[in-house]
């Protein structure tokens, strides 16, 4: 069972360029979710999405964008890659609302902006 | 919005209990979770608590929840050296999935 998958792993990118993480849930969440973590910091939510078609802003929303075409996929897209976005992020994804079912989330992608 | 407070760093020795602490600000949080995250890893959820409880056990896990005071805490007894990892207490307060989480605490194990 592969869970939450996020590709690629590492990605260095220079200032200016633009980049797409990927996320995929095999698991028929509908909620999924966009976090960076800093180091020192707890997880920041970026974007996250209760269904296909529908997406919101979270806490640091600046710089970022998403799209949820599919129930499994939830791409994150970084259009201008600035220093400040230089983190680790995770994507995740939950079966409901009120969360006494946890979030299940993927490896991360470690993020270097040059 | 929530505020979730945590210590940075923990160090214990194997076969002891650790204590992790965690404070938060918003009375109103009706979830209480902590995750485990290891190296080059993701977090994975290790227990959650409701906030009509005062404790819940699972194996070598104990957390407790003080809603006066706004503190939750875990507790690992017999730690292992497998335990090292940050554990992160998170919060959910309402709204669609506000999960706030704390900084992290590292815990070290010492053989």
């Amino acid at each position: 069972n592969a869970g939450v998958t996020q590709t690629p792993k590492f990605r260095i990118l220079k200032i200016g360029q633009s980049m797409t993480l990927q996320c995929t849930q095999d698991m028929n969440h509908n909620y999924m979710y966009w976090y960076r973590q800093d180091p020192g910091m707890g997880l920041k939510l970026i974007y996250y999405s209760v269904g296909a078609g529908i997406t919101d802003k979270g806490e640091v929303p600046n710089g970022y964008n998403v799209s949820r075409s599919t129930t499994e996929d939830f791409p994150l897209r970084l259009e201008l890659a600035a220093p400040s976005q230089t983190s680790v992020y995770f994507c995740a994804s939950s079966e409901a609302l009120l969360s006494n079912q946890p979030q299940h989330f993927g490896d991360g992608t470690r993020l270097s902006i040059l | 919005g929530e505020d979730v407070e945590q210590s940075l760093f923990l160090s214990v020795r194997e076969g002891d209990s650790s204590v992790i602490n965690c404070t938060y600000t918003d009375s109103s949080s009706t979830y209480l979770y902590w995750y485990k995250q290891e190296p080059g890893a993701g977090l994975q959820l290790l227990t959650y608590i409701f906030s009509n409880m005062d404790m819940k056990q699972d194996q070598r896990l104990t957390v407790l929840l003080n809603k006066k005071d706004k503190h939750l805490s875990l507790r690992i007894a017999d730690t292992q050296t497998g335990d090292s990892a940050i554990y992160f207490c998170a919060v959910y307060s309402g709204g669609y999935q506000k999960v706030t989480f704390g900084i992290g605490t590292k815990l070290q194990v010492i053989p």
